[in-house]
């Protein structure tokens, strides 16, 4: 099952920085959060992941609470090309672990 | 090069059929996965190979049969499918390492009549 709580939905306007909340309040020590995002019938893109300090590329940042318990995807400056639905997945630390989705949040950009 | 690629695209096939649905990657990764995707729903996981062995089964029926003939190929067999069958299948696959990511492939659109 999954084990990361995120909204359905949210909005954002365009240029704007879009802020994806998640909840993973059983992750232990080992695991990992991944965010990968989907475009309408496309494979899932990965974004960003990491362990217990903030991560930043080209894509986006995650920033991790000192408790590792919650996490937020930002993207700074959202366009269009952003609307998609976004997985945050808590994932174990081998190679093999599994990559499991949960339900995600639908985040639309509007002009 | 750092793509997954998946062929066909589209498959239709009847319910006596028997196709194949193929994932190549030369990244060198290790481990390989199959996914189950329906419509307005997330991935499930079916399958992971780790260095060509199956090692996790995700008690998929036995009308999927997959095959890792070698570290870059992936097959999933199909044969005796449902209508209900019909979803997108996607094929990823990862370093063999801690903390890796998973690459994805852009799926197999797969229907069953």
């Amino acid at each position: 099952d999954a084990k990361t709580t995120q909204p359905p939905s949210m909005d954002c306007a365009e240029g704007r920085a879009a802020n994806l909340p998640c909840n993973h309040s059983t992750i232990s020590g080992n695991e990992y959060v991944y965010w990968y995002r989907q475009i309408h019938s496309q494979g899932p893109q990965y974004i960003i992941h990491g362990l217990k300090n903030n991560e930043t590329n080209e894509m986006a940042s995650l920033i991790i609470t000192e408790d590792r318990k919650s996490s937020t995807l930002i993207l700074p400056h959202a366009t269009l090309r952003d609307t998609a639905v976004y997985y945050c997945i808590v994932r174990g630390g081998w190679g093999t672990d599994k990559l499991i989705f949960g339900t995600g949040t639908r985040l639309q950009v509007f002009p | 090069d750092t793509e997954v690629t998946q062929t066909p695209k589209h498959l239709v096939m009847g319910m006596t059929n028997k196709k194949s649905l193929k994932c190549e990657q030369h990244m060198g990764h290790r481990a390989m996965y199959w996914y189950k995707q329906k419509a307005k729903k997330p991935p499930e996981l079916m399958f992971v190979y780790s260095y060509e062995k199956l090692s996790i089964n995700e008690s998929v029926p036995s009308r999927f049969s997959p095959e890792c003939p070698n570290s870059s190929l992936l097959n999933l067999h199909l044969h005796a499918l449902q209508p209900e069958d019909s979803a997108l299948y996607l094929c990823a696959s990862s370093q063999e390492r801690r903390g890796e990511k998973l690459f994805f492939g852009s799926g197999t659109q797969l229907s069953v009549l």
